[in-house]
């Protein structure tokens, strides 16, 4: 069975860092691209970056470019976004998901809130 | 950036009816069109890739249609496990982007 655990989310100041990670199981990790979905409280879904199979190829969201940094670790099964100069707006509930193109399973999400 | 408008936000339909839920891309997308389920709480499940493959495990009365810039999504007999939301996703190129979801409710 595909599973997707996200996990390190929580309540950071302004302008502070989080690294949040997703623990893969059920799949060979190693095989596929994987992405971050956000969603702010009441709001729809926002990409937030994906990155392939090897860690050859990255995109990030306008949004997050030059703050937000995905990476994995195939060894550990292990998907990640480091997170710096939060702000606000970056309030939201976190997904992984799998798959460059196919998003075919996600995790249950991470809170992420960002206040004073 | 693509941009994806889903129409209508808001639907209300009775059980049995058909129910279609449009997407509209800015730019030609190809098949490149995701369709996914949200109920209240929960992750977002999909239902179908590429404009018109259904997923695994995904009732039939669930289709997709459509190519270029317009899709549909359609639930040919609504039942009561279908209230939800649902939100397209466009990966035909990054930024990949999402509709902004039509939630469904039971007349």
């Amino acid at each position: 069975e595909v599973q997707l655990v996200e996990s390190g989310g929580g309540l950071v100041q302004p302008g502070r860092s989080l690294k949040l990670s997703c623990l893969a199981s059920g799949f060979t990790f190693s095989n596929y691209g994987m992405n971050w979905i956000r969603q702010a409280p009441g709001k729809g879904l926002e990409w937030v970056a994906s990155i392939s199979s090897s860690s050859s190829y990255i995109y990030y969201a306008d949004t997050v470019k030059g703050r937000f940094t995905i990476s994995r670790d195939n060894a550990k099964n292990t998907l990640y976004l480091q997170m710096t100069s939060l702000r606000s707006e970056d309030t939201a509930l976190y997904y992984c998901a799998r798959g460059v193109g196919l998003l075919d399973y996600w995790g249950q999400g991470v809170m992420v809130t960002v206040s004073s | 950036d693509i941009q994806m408008t889903q129409s209508p936000s808001f639907l209300s339909a009775s059980v049995g009816d058909r129910v279609t839920i449009n997407c509209k891309a800015s730019q030609n997308i190809n098949r490149y069109l995701n369709w996914y389920q949200q109920k209240l709480g929960e992750a977002p499940k999909l239902l179908i890739y590429n404009a018109n493959s259904l997923q695994t495990g995904i009732p039939s009365r669930f289709s997709g249609s459509g190519s270029g810039t317009d899709f549909t999504l359609t639930i040919s007999s609504l039942q009561p496990e279908d209230v939800a939301t649902y939100f397209c996703l466009q990966h035909n190129s990054w930024p990949y982007t999402f509709g902004a979801g039509t939630k469904l409710e039971l007349k």
